[in-house]
């Protein structure tokens, strides 16, 4: 059974970096077949992809998130990681991973990072 | 890329059918044969409930089924339980090869 789990700060002060980690256990990020995917949900809001990662690196990004979006992997840690630069209030989220690219089948339970002074 | 349209809420008795729709364009829902509904209850992380437009994920009732005309997609869930009370999202694959969500239907049971 395959599980993620975000971690990360909780809080993150406005235009600094926000930085989260998804940890895989269950199954290799690096046997391929599958994209790993970054998710925010805004508080009482709908979903919004944020962008996937191959385990090769290869990456797509939510155009509206790009300039400001990095997303990396280790396949050493069986991790993958978010990167959200210059971030303001308007990216106070909860945040998941997810295992799929048109379909995500495994979810992290989800991490609230608020972005606040 | 703008969110897939969807109902802000659909309602339905104990027992009954609901179909939730979910209308994008020839670049996403129309373009291509990915697409999947998540159902969200309170405080938890979605669920997978169907992809590739209808097929269901091991352990998903065959109350709830999808399909697809043109640029909709749509869910339909029968025999409609008080369990089925949630928020569900469509979601699609697009030209960009990127991912769009919808904006969200929330289900009640009456």
């Amino acid at each position: 059974q395959v599980q993620l789990q975000e971690s990360g700060p909780g809080l993150v002060k406005p235009s600094q970096t926000l930085s989260l980690t998804c940890t895989v256990s269950g199954g290799s990020i690096s046997s391929g077949g599958y994209y790993w995917s970054w998710i925010r949900q805004h508080p009482g809001k709908g979903l919004e992809w944020i962008g996937y990662i191959y385990y090769s690196g290869s990456t797509y990004y939510n155009p509206s998130l790009k300039s400001r979006v990095t997303i990396s992997v280790d396949t050493s840690k069986n991790q993958f990681s978010l990167k959200l630069s210059s971030v303001t209030a308007a990216d106070t989220a909860v945040y998941y991973c997810a295992r799929g690219t048109a379909a995500f089948d495994y979810w992290g339970q989800g991490t609230l990072v608020t972005v606040s002074s | 890329q703008s969110a897939l349209t969807q109902p802000a809420s659909v309602s339905g008795s104990p027992g009954q059918s609901i179909t939730i729709s979910c209308t994008g364009t020839s670049s996403d829902v129309g373009g291509y044969n990915y697409v999947s509904w998540y159902q969200q209850h309170p405080g938890k992380a979605p669920k997978l409930m169907i992809y590739d437009v209808s097929n269901r994920p091991s352990g998903v009732s065959n109350r709830f089924s999808g399909s697809k005309s043109g640029n909709t997609a749509s869910l339909t869930i029968s025999g409609l339980q008080a369990e089925d009370e949630a928020d569900y999202y469509c979601s699609s694959y697009t030209s960009s090869s990127t991912l769009v969500f919808g904006t969200g239907t929330k289900v009640t049971v009456l």
